[in-house]
């Protein structure tokens, strides 16, 4: 079975870090876009950042609300995705949502979309 | 970046109705619109991606249309599990946007 699951959510204070951590299983992690999206309470979705695939280099791209101070990493061989949060601010309290990002190449146009979801981990950044 | 607004926020209907929800970008996207479907302290769920492609396992009552800046979610015959909020989101280039949401209830 295709499953994502997060892990390492936690109440820190404002400027503190956290390391979230996201376990796929059912799949090759490596072979696939990864992406963060977050919620806050009450709220909608917000995208924060993602990963590319092997052939991509892994590359990363972040949403400016987080750039500079999130930093998505994977480690291959755990078949694992991290979410590493610095200087973390109230705002950034939510839940955050890791996702398997689906690469379809429809007549030589590239579609991403996110098919496969963890069930998400809580992060209260509040002093 | 790409605004995306959708339309309304809320409705209600009845089981067996016929529904609409809109989204807009505030650029053209070509056909890279995607479509979740949440329920309460659940994840999201994929429903329809590059704007008119069924997910697999999902209800053929539910249909998307649209290119460029305006798409449609269409739920031909609502059903009581339907009761959820409706999410686009454009994946044309990063940073992606979702809409606001659009909280549908069943009467």
């Amino acid at each position: 079975e295709v499953q994502l699951v997060e892990s390492g959510g936690y109440l820190v204070q404002p400027g503190g870090s956290l390391r979230l951590s996201c376990a796929a299983s059912g799949f090759t992690l490596s072979d696939h876009y990864m992406d963060w999206v977050r919620q806050a309470p009450g709220k909608g979705l917000e995208w924060v950042g993602r990963t590319g695939d092997k052939p991509n280099s892994h590359t990363t791209d972040y949403a400016a609300s987080v750039k500079g101070r999130f930093t998505i990493s994977r480690d291959d061989s755990k078949n694992s995705l991290y979410l590493q949060m610095n200087s973390l601010k109230t705002e950034d309290t939510a839940v955050y949502y890791c996702a398997r990002t689906w690469v379809w190449n429809y007549l030589g146009y590239y579609y991403y979309y996110m098919d496969v979801w963890g069930k998400g981990t809580t992060v209260t950044v509040s002093s | 970046d790409i605004q995306m607004t959708q339309s309304p926020s809320s409705l209600s209907a009845s089981v067996g109705d016929r529904l609409s929800i809109t989204c807009r970008a505030s650029q053209s996207i070509r056909s890279s619109l995607n479509w979740y479907q949440q329920t309460p302290g659940k994840a999201p769920k994929l429903l329809i991606y590059a704007a008119s492609s069924l997910q697999s396992g999902v209800p053929s009552r539910f249909s998307g249309s649209g290119s460029g800046t305006d798409f449609t979610l269409t739920i031909s015959s609502l059903q009581p599990e339907d009761s959820a909020t409706y999410y686009c989101q454009h994946s044309y280039t990063t940073p992606y946007t979702f809409g606001q949401g659009t909280k549908l209830e069943i009467k």
